[in-house]
């Protein structure tokens, strides 16, 4: 099982941008989450889903949507990207309980 | 409202003992919590749920006191493999089945031979 993954691991991109970071996971969670983490400020909560079809705003959701077409895949996209949006993004799933988390991707935004 | 955590870093030698505290403003169901160590991802460690529980994960152990909105994660005779950033997740007690969890800002756990 490779538990949660995501791609891509690093992007830099311009302001004004746009990307999609996807999220993968192989346990068949019921729940998906995507944070953001700067320093000192711990995980962020941006958007969310309880189930495929479903999606919902988190604590910083503005410049960011998401879609959960697929269980199993939850998509991150940012229409035009800031500098501000400069951070490490993590993908977890969960069945309720523990969190799973992915490795990560480090955007940087100039 | 992210939970407050203390204290925000500490330094350990190997073989002392420390405590992590993390504090929130509203009514809680459950607190989780994380370690991550540096360029990772957040690993779980343990779930305490209301009524006043306890847990242990190898030397790691944790309370919770919901009365208070608190929990505390207790690291005895402390390993080089401890040192990394805890975290701890709240979820509060009407956030529904979604287990939305508010993370606090983290410890930096440094344990030093």
């Amino acid at each position: 099982n490779a538990g949660v993954t995501q791609t891509p691991k690093f992007r830099v991109l311009k302001t004004g941008q746009s990307m999609t970071l996807l999220c993968a996971q192989d346990m068949n969670h019921e729940y998906m989450y995507w944070y953001r983490q700067d320093p000192g400020m711990g995980l962020r909560l941006i958007h969310y889903s309880v189930g495929e079809g479903t999606t919902a705003k988190g604590e910083v959701p503005d410049g960011y949507n998401v879609s959960r077409l697929k269980k199993q895949n939850f998509l991150l996209g940012l229409e035009s990207a800031a500098p501000s949006q400069t951070s490490v993004y993590f993908c977890a799933s969960s069945a309720g309980g523990e969190q799973y988390f992915g490795p990560g991707t480090r955007l940087t935004v100039t | 409202q992210q939970p407050v955590q203390s204290p925000q870093a500490v330094i350990l030698r190997e073989g002392e003992d420390a405590v992590i505290n993390c504090s929130s403003s509203k009514a809680l169901y459950s607190v989780h919590w994380y370690r991550q160590k540096h360029g990772e991802a957040p690993v779980f460690l343990m779930i305490l749920l209301k009524g006043g529980e306890q847990k242990g994960h190898e030397k790691i152990s944790a309370s919770f006191n919901e009365k208070k909105q608190q929990s505390s994660l207790y690291l005895t005779a402390s390993q080089l493999s401890y040192s990394g950033t805890y975290f701890c997740g709240t979820l509060g007690a009407n956030t529904g089945t979604a287990s939305k969890l508010t993370f606090g800002t983290g410890t930096r756990l440094q344990v030093t031979l």
